[in-house]
């Protein structure tokens, strides 16, 4: 059974960049695509973007300018970095596999606070 | 890009049937098959319930479908349980550098 798991700071100043890291277990990163996707308190959700294994990425463009995805399929891990961040982008932060133009498997998600 | 559009809340009683629309354009929903949908309980993450318009994944309930017609996708849920009540949301791949666009959400009150 694959299992993803977020970590990373739940706080982040403001103007700051927000990393976080997606673990894959229970089976191997290669040969899909994985996501990131974001949901604000009591609203819906937004998708970030996605790389494949070999280091592909494809990014939402209203985040485009401030998105970085990386992987290290050494560690069945990837991992997001949204660069100078407001409290707009205050949520949690899911990890998804992409499977047949979906999302099968999610991470529990990982709530990112934006304050100084 | 703008979302698809989602009814608010939807409600239902025990053993009846609901369904939830997913309204786009030419370009994500009514130009490929890969609409699906997810249920949400709170405080936990979604869980894939539909893919690729009317599949089910292996331990999704049969009570739960899924449909399209033009530009609007439909899931279905027949013989409501306690248990259905939750947020659900579609999504649909699309032909605009997005990707992967999402609706607002629909809460399933189950009465």
């Amino acid at each position: 059974q694959v299992q993803l798991q977020e970590s990373g700071p739940g706080l982040v100043k403001p103007s700051e960049t927000l990393s976080l890291t997606c673990t894959v277990s229970g089976g191997s990163i290669t040969s899909y695509y994985w996501s990131w996707i974001r949901q604000p308190a009591g609203k819906g959700l937004e998708w970030i973007g996605r790389i494949y294994t070999s280091g592909n990425t494809n990014y939402n463009p209203s985040l485009k300018s401030r998105v970085t995805m990386s992987v290290d399929t050494s560690k069945n891990q990837f991992s997001l970095k949204l660069s100078s961040v407001t409290a707009a982008d205050t949520a949690v932060y899911y990890c998804a596999r992409e499977k047949d133009l979906s999302f099968d498997y999610w991470g529990q998600g990982t709530l990112v606070t934006v304050s100084s | 890009q703008s979302a698809l559009t989602q009814p608010a809340s939807v409600s239902g009683s025990p053993g009846q049937s609901i369904t939830i629309s997913c309204t786009g354009t030419s370009s994500d929903v009514g130009g490929y098959n890969y609409v699906s949908w997810y249920q949400q309980h709170p405080g936990k993450a979604p869980k894939l319930m539909i893919y690729e318009v009317s599949n089910r994944p292996s331990g999704v309930s049969n009570r739960f479908s899924g449909s399209k017609s033009g530009n609007t996708a439909s899931l279905t849920i027949s013989g409501l349980q306690a248990e259905d009540e939750a947020d659900y949301y579609c999504t649909s791949y699309t032909t605009s550098s997005t990707l992967f666009l999402f609706g607002g959400g629909t809460k399933l009150t189950v009465l």
